[in-house]
C-alpha cells in the first residue's frame, strides 16, 4: 500500500514558467512533509518542508502548499530554471506518537526546457 | 563541513553472497537512515539508527540488517543476495531524526548478478 503517491512520473515546462509538482497521501496521521530534489549520480538534497499546522511555506522560488482535507500537497517553482531539472521526491512523516519513519513517493522527473 | 560519505560507490556481487556497505554521517549528526532506491519503487526506507540503537525499521526481510557505531558511522549488511537486491542504497544523516532535514550521501550502486 503506497501511502505517498506522486502520480505524474514526469513533467516538462518552459523556462520562466511555473512548475507544479503534486503529491497525495493516504495516512491522515502524517504531520510533516518534505520535498527533496535529486540529480543523477547524486543523493537527494532537501528542498523545503511544511508542518501540518501550516498550509503554505515559501522559500525563494519554492513554495509548498498543503491541503489537509484533500490529503494533497504541491510544490510550486516560480520561475522555473533549467537547473531545476531533476527528480523531485515528496516525503511524509508522522512525528507525534508515530515511528517517525519517512515515507517517500516514487518521484516526478521535472524537465525545464530553455 | 564534510558531507555524508558512502563506501564503496559501486559494487558487483553474485547471488548468494553477502555485502556490507558503509556510511559516515556529517559530524555531530546522530541519526543515520538507510534507503533503497529502485526505478520501480522509488525511495524505500530500510532502517534508522540513533545513538547506536535501531529506532525504526522498514518492511524489508531479515536479510537486511545494520548497525551504528559509537562515532555514528553506520554499516548495512545484506546476506544471501538476490537479483532483486540490485539497487542504489542511500544513507542519510540528520541531527535528531528523519523528519529533520536529512543530508544524503551519493549512494552505493549494488549490482547482483
Amino acid at each position: 500500500d503506497q501511502q505517498v503517491k506522486q502520480n505524474s512520473p514526469s513533467l516538462s515546462v518552459q523556462e520562466g514558467r511555473i512548475s507544479i509538482l503534486n503529491c497525495d497521501y493516504t495516512n491522515s496521521m502524517f504531520d510533516y512533509f518534505l520535498w527533496y530534489k535529486k540529480y543523477p549520480a547524486e543523493g537527494p538534497t532537501f528542498l523545503i518542508s511544511i508542518s501540518s499546522i501550516k498550509d503554505k511555506n515559501e522559500d525563494g522560488r519554492f513554495t509548498v502548499f498543503l491541503n489537509k482535507s484533500a490529503k494533497h500537497l504541491s510544490l510550486h517553482i516560480v520561475p522555473s530554471q533549467p537547473g531545476d531539472s531533476a527528480v523531485y521526491f515528496c516525503a511524509a512523516s508522522q512525528t507525534q506518537g508515530g515511528s517517525e519513519k519517512l515515507v517517500f513517493g516514487k518521484g516526478t522527473k521535472l524537465t525545464v526546457n530553455p | 563541513k564534510a558531507g555524508v560519505t558512502q563506501t564503496p560507490r559501486y559494487l558487483i556481487k553474485t547471488r548468494g553472497q553477502q555485502v556490507t556497505l558503509s556510511c559516515s554521517p556529517i559530524s555531530g549528526h546522530r541519526s543515520v537512515s538507510w534507503y533503497q532506491q529502485t526505478p520501480g519503487q522509488g525511495l524505500q526506507f530500510l532502517f534508522e539508527y540513533f545513538s547506536e540503537t535501531q529506532r525504526n525499521k522498514g518492511n524489508f526481510p531479515g536479510r537486511f540488517s545494520g548497525r551504528q557505531f559509537s562515532n555514528s558511522r553506520s554499516e548495512m549488511n545484506v546476506s544471501t543476495l538476490e537479483l532483486g537486491d540490485s539497487a542504489l542504497y542511500l544513507c542519510a544523516s540528520s541531527l535528531m531524526g528523519p523528519y529533520n532535514e536529512q543530508f544524503f550521501g551519493p549512494g552505493t550502486r549494488l549490482t547482483v548478478l
